[in-house]
């Protein structure tokens, strides 16, 4: 079955420094999104990517999508403690179920 | 509602009874999704609701779990015969049709199988 890979598992940062979590996936997407969720909450919905070789950018957050839709990054530079909190991708095919990756743990040390 | 409502927050009960959580969809959203999540864990898809059409049940561990959708609305999440395995946040999200431009998730409700 559809299986979405991420990692690294956890990333600690200094504040300032940049950060990248990857995501890959074992068939073809037809979009993926990315998703926060901060300690003790629930996800929220950041973005989604549909075309191959897509980028966007939300302030310091870049999110790109790989051109075989298969797989997609987010980078953000000079982190923030803000920027604490677990990023998972989550890749579908065509108008089928959200698989999400395991996440990245994110860490900022002020 | 303004987002997924889920109840009950927090449900513990003991090993071998049954339980049910509530998911109330945005209203409009025809898309219904159940996720569970270990502590430390990512999200594990259990269930997926789409219109009128069949679930797709293929992430429903065993068959002690089971997922009902009423129309377009609610949802409820039945486990039976509840195992310490089953201690996890069950989490409810829906979207206005598949595709869509992200999922809304409730704020899940927290099982404790004690």
């Amino acid at each position: 079955g559809q299986q979405v890979m991420q990692i690294p598992q956890y990333q600690h940062v200094q504040e300032g420094e940049d950060f990248t979590t990857y995501c890959n996936s074992s068939t073809t997407l037809s979009n993926i999104q990315w998703y926060k969720q901060r300690p003790g909450g629930h996800p929220v919905f950041l973005i989604q990517l549909v075309k191959s070789g897509e980028v966007k950018k939300q302030k310091r957050l870049t999110f790109q999508f790989g051109e075989a839709k298969k797989n997609s990054s987010l980078h953000i530079t000079a982190t923030q403690t803000t920027d604490v909190g677990t990023y998972f991708c989550a890749g579908s095919n065509q108008g089928g179920k959200l698989i999400f990756g395991q996440g990245t743990e994110l860490s900022v040390k002020p | 509602g303004a987002g997924v409502s889920q109840s009950p927050s927090n449900k513990v009960t003991e090993k071998g009874k049954d339980v049910e959580l509530r998911c109330d969809p945005i209203s409009g959203h025809t898309a219904l999704y159940w996720y569970r999540q270990r502590l430390g864990q990512g999200l594990e898809f259990l269930i997926y609701f789409q219109g009128n059409s069949a679930p797709d049940k293929s992430g429903l561990p065993s068959d002690r779990f089971s997922a009902e959708r009423t129309g377009e609305s609610v949802s409820t999440l039945t486990i039976q015969r509840t195992q310490q395995e089953d201690s996890a946040v069950y989490l409810c999200a829906s979207s206005p049709h598949p595709g869509a431009q992200g999922y809304t998730f409730g704020s899940g409700t927290r099982l404790t199988v004690v």
